[in-house]
């Protein structure tokens, strides 16, 4: 059975820093691109970022470009994400999700985990 | 950035009704488009994608239409799980986007 965990959400003060990660099993972590999504409180869906299987390309939304950086440890069988210069307009579930090769939707999500910025 | 915008963002709909849900696409994104569902406090799910295939698992009632600017979500016979929100997401370009979601409320 897929899994993705996510875990490292918490409440960080604007200006502050936080990494995030998913913890993937059942089934080849190393041959999945990955993606965070969030969702702010009471808001629709956004996606902030995507690495291929080998980390090879890296994309970002605009709104987190030069502030968050994806990452895999394919050993690990993991997904983070470094959030740096956090601002209160990043408080939301952020989701970890697998993209299906070929076609590019998302076809499992972990249950996601809370930030909060605010002072 | 191509930019997704759904319609309506709310409908009321009763059990066994027929309903639709437009998404529109700033540029051409051939098919590449999904569709998911989401209840409160879940994670999203993935419904439809490459515009019309439905997802293994997914019963048939759901169907997707449409190509290039211009999509369709239709329920054919609403059930008491489906009320939930639904949102279309574009991946034609490497920037995924969503549209804003419809919100499908008991009537």
């Amino acid at each position: 059975e897929v899994q993705l965990v996510e875990s490292g959400g918490g409440l960080v003060k604007p200006g502050g820093s936080l990494r995030l990660s998913c913890a993937a099993s059942g089934f080849t972590f190393s041959s999945y691109s990955m993606n965070w999504v969030r969702q702010a409180p009471g808001k629709g869906l956004e996606w902030v970022s995507s690495i291929s299987s080998s980390s090879s390309y890296i994309y970002y939304a605009d709104s987190v470009k030069g502030r968050f950086t994806i990452s895999r440890d394919n050993a690990k069988n993991s997904l983070y994400l470094q959030m740096n210069s956090l601002r209160a307009e990043d408080t939301a579930v952020y989701y970890c999700a697998r993209t299906v090769a070929g076609t590019l939707e998302f076809d499992y999500w972990g249950q996601g985990t809370l930030v909060t910025v605010s002072s | 950035d191509i930019q997704m915008t759904q319609s309506p963002s709310t409908l009321s709909a009763s059990v066994g009704d027929r309903v639709t849900i437009t998404c529109r696409a700033s540029q051409s994104i051939s098919s590449w488009l999904a569709w998911y569902q989401q209840k409160p406090g879940k994670a999203p799910k993935l419904l439809i994608y490459k515009a019309s295939s439905l997802e293994s698992g997914v019963p048939s009632r759901f169907s997707g239409s449409g190509s290039g600017t211009e999509f369709t979500l239709t329920i054919s016979s609403l059930q008491p799980d489906d009320f939930a929100t639904y949102y279309c997401q574009q991946y034609n370009s490497y920037t995924w986007t969503f549209g804003q979601g419809t919100k499908v409320e008991i009537k």
